[in-house]
């Protein structure tokens, strides 16, 4: 099984920072990487799939890239509203899926 | 507006059986494959088991493999999950989500119900 690794598990930030996660998928998945925000309560919402493929409605301050095994979500400038956990995901091959453990953002 | 709404959660004991529904609309059901993902009380996201269209391909996470059962109704547009031999550790909250199309394409996990919680617990 594929396993998937996130760092770091939590981070404290301002509004306005520039926020980095990282994944890793313990063998290449090619760019099949998605990444998801949870706020507490709510169920997760999609951000980016395919690696780096924005969502529609998903403000342009949120970025992915990478491919093989490593990847990054980059968040641009913090906003209020993006205080939340991170969860990427791995959908190599199209069966079985693995998620990330999380990354906590909160305000500094 | 695509729209997913579980039930059938509820607290068990271990051992026992559970069966969650999950009635969609918004969408032609028919045509996406389907994934149940639980979360564990202030846990990470799990993926539990996706389904096909026409139900021809079915996958579990191992943790459930031989106890849960994934399947669908097209013509109710609704999704269920028969949760057998349930454990302590299947506490969980447990969404159904519209996944893909045709896998590669587009977002895999694009709507998301609230969820139903399962509790068992002697």
């Amino acid at each position: 099984d594929i396993q998937m690794t996130q760092s770091p598990s939590s981070l404290s930030a301002s509004v306005g920072d520039r926020v980095t996660i990282t994944c890793r998928a313990s063998q290449s998945i090619s760019i099949n990487l998605n990444w998801y925000q949870q706020k507490p309560g709510n169920a997760p919402k999609i951000l980016i799939y395919a690696a780096s493929s924005l969502q529609s409605g998903v403000p342009s301050r949120f970025s992915g890239s990478g491919s093989g095994t490593d990847f990054t979500l980059t968040i641009s400038s913090l906003q209020p509203e993006d205080f939340a956990t991170y969860y990427c995901q791995q959908t190599y091959g199209a069966r079985t899926w693995t998620f990330g453990q999380g990354t906590k953002v909160e305000m500094k | 507006e695509v729209q997913m709404v579980e039930s059938g959660g509820g607290l068990v004991q271990p051992g026992w059986s559970l069966r969650l529904s999950c009635a969609t609309s918004g969408f032609t059901f028919s045509n996406y494959w389907m994934s149940w993902v639980r979360q564990a009380p202030g846990k990470g996201l799990e993926w539990v088991a996706n389904m096909k269209q026409d139900g021809s391909e079915i996958y579990y996470v191992d943790s459930v493999k031989g106890r849960f059962t994934i399947s669908r109704d097209n013509a109710k547009n609704s999704l269920y999950l028969q949760m057998n031999s349930l454990r302590v550790e299947d506490t969980a909250t447990y969404y159904c989500v519209r996944a893909w199309a045709k896998p590669g394409t587009g977002p895999p996990l694009d709507h998301w119900g609230q969820g139903t919680l399962v509790t068992v617990s002697s």
